[in-house]
């Protein structure tokens, strides 16, 4: 079964411009979270999907938004870029919402903002 | 004060030790307690999860939650150079809405 995948792995932008960013989930997983990680705050959550619903969300400024698609798969999209926003972004995927001893994490997209 | 706190390190070993990986946490909520193992340029993997206080053991992994201290750790019996990576612990409430709060890290050598 292949793993959860997240496209592109890597990506440079400049500050104030968008970005959206793509996550497969494993077959058969409907639920997919996100997360940011950074050196100095960590791993972070900002918001979980299931059913092409948001079902929770983190504290994060409303330049962050997501979305889930009927197939399941999911983008998340940060508008505005800041320099701060520059962080590893996860997504993990489970078959249910909050089912974290069965939830997997895809390799991360790595976004640099200049 | 952060919800959960973890010892910062970095943390460096020699082949053969027990290695103890620890993280404090201050919601009393908290009902559901992981362990996960990131290595360079990978996203994180489950290692341990558990929801009682106590321990349990997974190979050379134990994990123990003693919930009345809000106290986790992570102990590696026979650490091996491969265990090498960035280990977190993470815990989440009950509830269909949950959501994981992780520590911020520890970074592990083992040296051969």
């Amino acid at each position: 079964k292949a793993g959860v995948t997240q496209t592109p792995r890597y990506l440079i932008k400049t500050r104030g411009q968008q970005v959206t960013l793509s996550c497969s989930p494993i077959s058969g997983h409907r639920s997919v979270s996100w997360y940011q990680q950074t050196p100095g705050q960590g791993l972070q959550f900002l918001f979980e999907y299931f059913s092409e619903t948001q079902r929770n969300k983190g504290n994060f400024p409303g330049r962050f938004s997501g979305r889930q698609f009927s197939n399941s798969r999911s983008e998340m999209n940060v508008s505005t870029l800041e320099l701060g926003d520059s962080a590893l972004y996860l997504c993990a995927s489970s078959s249910a919402p909050s089912s974290y001893n069965e939830q997997f994490f895809g390799p991360g997209t790595r976004l640099t903002v200049l | 004060q952060k919800e959960v706190e973890q010892d910062p390190g970095p943390l460096s070993v020699p082949e053969g030790a027990i290695v103890s990986l620890n993280c404090t946490y201050s919601n009393s909520a908290f009902q559901y307690f992981m362990w996960y193992r990131q290595y360079s340029r990978k996203g994180p993997e489950l290692l341990m999860y558990t929801y009682s206080s106590g321990n349990k053991e997974d190979g050379r992994f134990t994990a123990q939650v003693d919930k009345s201290s809000k106290y986790i750790s992570l102990f590696i019996r026979d650490s091996q150079p491969s265990d090498s990576a960035t280990y977190l612990c993470a815990m989440s409430v009950t509830g269909a809405n949950s959501k994981l709060t992780f520590g911020k890290g520890i970074t592990l050598s083992v040296r051969p």
